[in-house]
């Protein structure tokens, strides 16, 4: 069975420019997150989507970044303009949740490098 | 607030040793769930273990086991018969609902020596 798919996996751009993440969840699973990790902060969890719907955007930098998840089998992540201290990898996950129960774990993709020059 | 803490930021083991790692967690739940992942060079988040708080028995999985003392809400993993491919990054992480975010700890980064 295909895992949660990320691309793409490398991405290096310049300061100011438009950078889009994009994740296809594992067939079938519900609810789908965005994490960022980096050496100071660790894993930080950006937002999470449940039926395609926004539940917790809390961790989202600032208006910079948005996420949209379209349909149940498609998510993106973009960043405009992007800077350099948002240098990371963000990882793509998805989970099946079924009235508010499950069993907790995410499965992740192989992450998205950004490097902002 | 619920918070994660690892207290070891590295590790190192002998191949075919015991390494345990530490992890303690910070609620008011009841029941949750806890979860130990390895993230290894190629940087795949991997799911080693999971433990459910209302049963009591510590989860196994081969050579990976854990000691969870919910009193003491502590969480600790125990990697037997070290392998080489077992250097990674492990992380401790916490569901407090089953469903919804996870929250990790800062990482306990394990090196196994020939």
């Amino acid at each position: 069975d295909a895992g949660v798919i990320q691309s793409p996996r490398h991405e290096v751009t310049e300061m100011g420019q438009e950078v889009t993440l994009r994740c296809k969840p594992i067939s079938g699973h519900n609810s789908l997150f965005w994490y960022r990790q980096t050496m100071m902060r660790g894993l930080e969890l950006l937002i999470y989507f449940n039926n395609n719907v926004p539940i917790d955007d809390s961790g989202m930098p600032e208006d910079r970044f948005s996420a949209k998840m379209p349909n149940a089998s498609f998510s993106t992540l973009k960043i405009q303009p992007s800077e350099p201290r948002d240098s990371a990898v963000y990882f793509c996950a998805s989970s099946f949740f079924q009235g508010h129960k499950g069993t907790g774990e995410l499965f992740f993709g192989e992450g998205s490098r950004l490097t902002v020059l | 607030a619920q918070t994660v803490t690892q207290s070891q930021p590295e590790m190192s083991v002998q191949e075919a040793e015991t390494v345990t790692l530490s992890c303690t967690y910070d609620t008011s739940e009841n029941n949750y769930y806890l979860f130990w992942y390895k993230q290894p060079p190629s940087r795949q988040m991997i799911l080693v273990i999971r433990q459910e708080a209302y049963k009591q028995q510590n989860a196994t999985e081969n050579r990976f086991s854990v000691n969870f003392q919910k009193a003491a809400k502590s969480f600790s993993l125990k990697i037997s018969d070290s392998q080489l491919g077992d250097t990674a990054m492990y992380f401790c992480a916490f569901n407090p609902s089953g469903w919804g975010k996870l929250q990790f700890g800062a990482g306990t980064q394990v090196v196994v020596t020939p």
